[in-house]
């Protein structure tokens, strides 16, 4: 099926550090999402892109949605502790509509955090 | 709590046996849609509700699988005569049809033992 390159696989940082983890796709997405998901939870949703070339930020967070619409990065600024976790882009075709919304996941990015 | 809610949280079964997940969305979300992860791995397409109605279903859904979402509120999934292969974590997300964003319940770990 159809597949998110998300890279890198993982990070060790220091608190305090910015981190920048991105994704790309061979196919076009109308929609770039970013979810956290720590051990034993399901993925928690952080970020939502809709638009080609759209920059959003929530908080120390910071995302955006690639102009090809084929690629999204996300940046973590001030890392601290309670930023570890493994964190996933999904890509969805169309947004509203009468698509059915199925979402398309990377492989994620494990992130670690050092006090 | 408003948040999608899935129960059990763990179940550990015997292979062959038959268990049934349930997950109760957000309110007033039309759209349910049900994923798997295995370890390492991002979360993979199921299937998909809008209202009661199936959808769609992935190949990954095979015979021994089967949703329901009789009344277009919560769901059910369930797995006929288990592998150790359907060892997972089951995850159900809900959306509404105008905003697209998908939420996602704390999932259910499924272990056969």
């Amino acid at each position: 099926g159809q597949q998110l390159n998300q890279s890198p696989q993982s990070m060790f940082i220091q608190e305090g550090e910015d981190v920048s983890m991105n994704c790309t796709s061979s196919s076009i997405f109308n929609t770039w999402l970013w979810y956290k998901q720590e051990p034993g939870e399901g993925p928690v949703l952080l970020i939502a892109l809709y638009k080609a070339g759209e920059l959003t930020s929530n908080g120390r967070l910071t995302a955006q949605f690639g102009i090809t619409r084929k690629d999204s990065f996300l940046n973590i600024s001030a890392s601290i502790p309670s930023d570890v976790g493994i964190y996933f882009c999904a890509g969805q075709l169309r947004p509203g509509g009468t698509s059915y919304g199925k979402l398309t996941f990377g492989q994620g990015t494990i992130l670690t955090v050092h006090p | 709590d408003t948040g999608v809610s899935q129960n059990p949280r763990h179940k550990i079964t015997k292979r062959g046996q038959n268990v049934t997940f349930r997950c109760d969305p957000i309110s007033e979300h039309n759209r349910l849609y049900w994923y798997r992860q295995t370890l390492g791995q991002g979360p993979e397409f199921l299937t998909y509700f809008q209202n009661e109605a199936q959808l769609e279903k992935s190949r990954l859904l095979s015979d021994r699988f089967s949703a329901e979402r009789p009344k277009g509120s919560f769901s059910t999934l369930e797995i006929q005569r288990t592998e150790q292969g359907d060892s997972a974590m089951y995850l159900c997300a809900s959306s509404a049809i105008v905003i697209t964003e998908a939420f996602f319940g704390q999932g259910t770990r499924l272990t056969v033992v």
